[in-house]
């Protein structure tokens, strides 16, 4: 089975500062995975995913996420943040050729002015 | 492209009673929908896993005769809390999954979410 750690619950920044949100996944098989974000009483919203190809995945607002595979990690980063980033962030696994999401267990990112 | 609807979108209800959540996909076929439960704070938990024209397939620990689902349709799936109690109250989200073919097969639309309040 396959499963996702999203190691920081919580991430402060200030306004126009880079972020990183970490996520490291563990799985015997090769997968595909996913960053949602979650607004306040809202649904998820897809920002980027990586299926194949090249390891640096450029999602929606101007999120992007890297692959690395001998790590197993697919960290989300953006260079500035504004404060309407304020929201959950989703990390989510799935095996190739099966549609079940794994997900980790969120990061609230907090932007503050 | 890939919009996801649910409804309703909150409810309050009495113990007892039950209450139908619908789940569409708006412009696209969807052959496969999820239904999800989230507590306060927390991750998403898969509930069930539903095929047009089949049976879902429950996830451990869910009672299928608590919650029914149907998807009677490639584009709408329904989860049912029958005889709703307030350990029900959560927030329930749909997702659905793209039937076409090519690398968005594996994505997962998510709907907007209901929040349901069992007084």
């Amino acid at each position: 089975a396959q499963s996702v750690t999203q190691l920081d619950s919580q991430v402060p920044v200030f306004e126009e500062a880079p972020v990183e949100l970490r996520c490291n996944y563990s799985s015997s098989v090769s997968v595909y995975l996913f960053w949602y974000v979650q607004y306040p009483n809202q649904g998820l919203q897809l920002l980027l995913k990586y299926l194949s190809g090249s390891t640096l995945v450029k999602g929606i607002n101007g999120f992007e996420a890297e692959f690395n595979k001998s790590q197993t990690s697919f960290h989300l980063r953006k260079p500035s943040v504004h404060i309407s980033d304020t929201a959950e962030y989703f990390c989510a696994v799935s095996v190739a050729g099966y549609s079940t999401l794994t997900f980790g267990k969120g990061t609230m990112l907090l932007v503050s002015p | 492209g890939a919009v996801v609807s649910q409804h309703p979108s909150r409810v309050i209800c009495k113990s007892g009673t039950s209450v139908k959540i619908e789940c569409r996909s708006l412009d696209f076929q969807a052959t496969t929908m999820f239904w999800y439960r989230q507590f306060p704070k927390q991750s998403l938990m898969l509930m069930a896993t539903s095929n047009e024209g089949s049976k879902a397939t429950y996830e451990q620990g869910v009672e299928k005769d608590k919650f029914l689902i149907n998807h009677a349709s490639l584009t709408l799936s329904t989860l049912t809390v029958t005889s709703a109690h307030p350990e029900d109250s959560s927030f329930y989200i749909c997702s659905a999954r793209d039937g076409a073919s090519g690398g968005y097969q594996e994505t997962q639309y998510f709907g907007p979410g209901t929040r349901l309040l069992v007084l």
